[in-house]
């Protein structure tokens, strides 16, 4: 079937470590992948996303590439900041329609 | 105006009253959301409107009525809700509803059934 597979949590980090969040999908096709964040009492907003393989999406610091051969999107950052703490959820377009269809979601806290 | 603003914050309500939820965009979107979201989870899809019409309803009991006004106005009417229910509706919006598009999400509603 059509799922994605994120890396469990919660994961704790301290200020300035390294980051990555797996993220593996299953597909029909070439669906476009997303990374997006949710805040504490916020809506989801976009981190990044990649339409096709080999992309590599970034933003404020973090970046995901597009990996067809490994069926992935992990979610990478060189150096995290007390202010990156928050839920962050992988996703998968659909091939057809409009239907997101979103990983479980990795809580992410970040230690002075 | 990058916003989805979705009114109220938090809702509380019992088994017996009817509301709405209130989402509005000003972005010129012409798709829009309902997702469901319980603590701890990802947000599920319930409702998709494509240029004001209903093109998805991922089978919502019908307790759950949407409804679109016009291109910026999306509404959710809540009746004879259950405990269950209880969870963070969130609204978004996309430019015209295909896959590869980025989801604008409002801050959502909080209800509680009591």
């Amino acid at each position: 079937g059509n799922s994605v597979t994120q890396m469990e949590g919660p994961v704790t980090l301290s200020e300035e470590a390294f980051l990555t969040i797996n993220c593996t999908y299953t597909a029909t096709g070439y669906p476009s992948l997303f990374w997006y964040v949710q805040y504490p009492g916020e809506g989801l907003q976009l981190l990044l996303k990649a339409t096709k393989a080999d992309d590599k999406g970034s933003n404020k610091g973090f970046e995901a590439t597009y990996r067809k051969e490994t069926t992935s999107f992990h979610l990478e950052k060189g150096s995290v900041q007390v202010s990156d703490s928050a839920v962050y959820f992988c996703a998968r377009g659909g091939t057809s329609g409009s239907r997101l269809t979103f990983g479980e979601g990795t809580q992410l806290t970040v230690n002075p | 105006d990058t916003e989805v603003t979705q009114t109220p914050k938090h809702l509380v309500m019992g088994m017996t009253n009817k509301k709405s939820l209130k989402c509005e965009q000003h972005m010129g979107h012409r798709a829009m959301y309902w997702y469901k979201q319980k603590a701890k989870k990802p947000p599920e899809l319930m409702f998709v409107y494509s240029y004001e019409k209903l093109s998805i309803n991922e089978s919502v009991p019908s307790r759950f009525s949407p409804e679109c006004p016009n291109s910026s106005l999306l509404n959710l009417h809540l009746h004879a809700l259950q405990p269950e229910d209880s969870a963070l509706y969130l609204c978004a919006s996309s430019r015209t509803g295909t896959t590869n598009e980025k989801l604008f999400f409002g801050s959502g509603t909080q209800l509680s059934v009591l």
